[in-house]
């Protein structure tokens, strides 16, 4: 069954450094979504990107945070000048169409990203 | 009000039980909905879409009331492997792409 992968799985950084974390969204997929899920709480809408641009972004998702899709496959969340309430995982998610067809969507693993 | 608001649970059910779970949501021009499963510190993975007519998959039966706007999801026969957190999810009205996600209701099945 095809999936969504993220890499790495566990990033520790110390504050105010950047982060780069990644995608690799399912391969006949459109939209591609960030989400992150802070422990202990629910999971909320960074940003999706479709047709190679950003189609909607969240007020959390501010110009700390960039999204690119640098060579066709791969999907990165970049995260400058973390702070310690960035620690959160991060889910990355694909989907055929959006979600106005009540299309499913489908979520890599996270990466829990642990700010120090 | 919450976007999505769920029952905070938890709720400890025998295996065999039913057990239902309801949600509501304030975007009343939200048009598409689901239930989402997480395990513990994994990923969402859908369980469901919910339909206006309502739908049923297995041990699974989903109800939409547009006029209420709420969310409901019906587990007949409980097993152990049922035990998770189940997420209300709806599609943010005019969105093509932001889901609204509730906190969960965490489920535990005992034997």
């Amino acid at each position: 069954e095809p999936e969504v992968t993220q890499t790495p799985s566990h990033q520790v950084t110390q504050m105010g450094q950047e982060v780069i974390l990644r995608c690799v969204p399912i391969s006949n997929h459109l939209y591609f979504y960030w989400y992150r899920q802070i422990l202990g709480q629910k999971v909320e809408f960074l940003v999706s990107f479709y047709n190679n641009e950003i189609s909607e972004k969240s007020e959390i998702f501010d110009d700390q945070f960039s999204v690119e899709r640098p060579d066709g496959s791969n999907f990165t969340l970049k995260i400058r000048s973390t702070k310690l309430e960035d620690s959160a995982m991060y889910f990355c998610a694909s989907s055929e169409a959006g979600q106005l067809m009540n299309t499913e969507a489908f979520f890599g693993q996270g990466t829990r990203l642990t700010v120090v | 009000r919450k976007e999505v608001e769920q029952d905070p649970g938890p709720f400890n059910v025998p295996e065999g039980a039913t057990v239902a779970f309801n949600c509501t949501y304030s975007n009343s021009a939200s048009q598409s909905f689901f239930w989402y499963r997480q395990d513990c510190r994994k990923e969402p993975k859908l369980l469901m879409s919910v339909y206006s007519s309502g739908n049923e998959d297995g041990r699974f039966t989903a109800q939409l009331n547009r006029a209420s706007q709420y969310i409901s999801l019906l587990i007949r026969d409980s097993k152990l492997s049922d035990s998770a957190t189940y997420l209300c999810v709806v599609g943010r009205g005019g969105s093509q792409g932001n889901l609204i996600f509730g906190k969960g209701t965490k489920l535990s099945v005992k034997p």
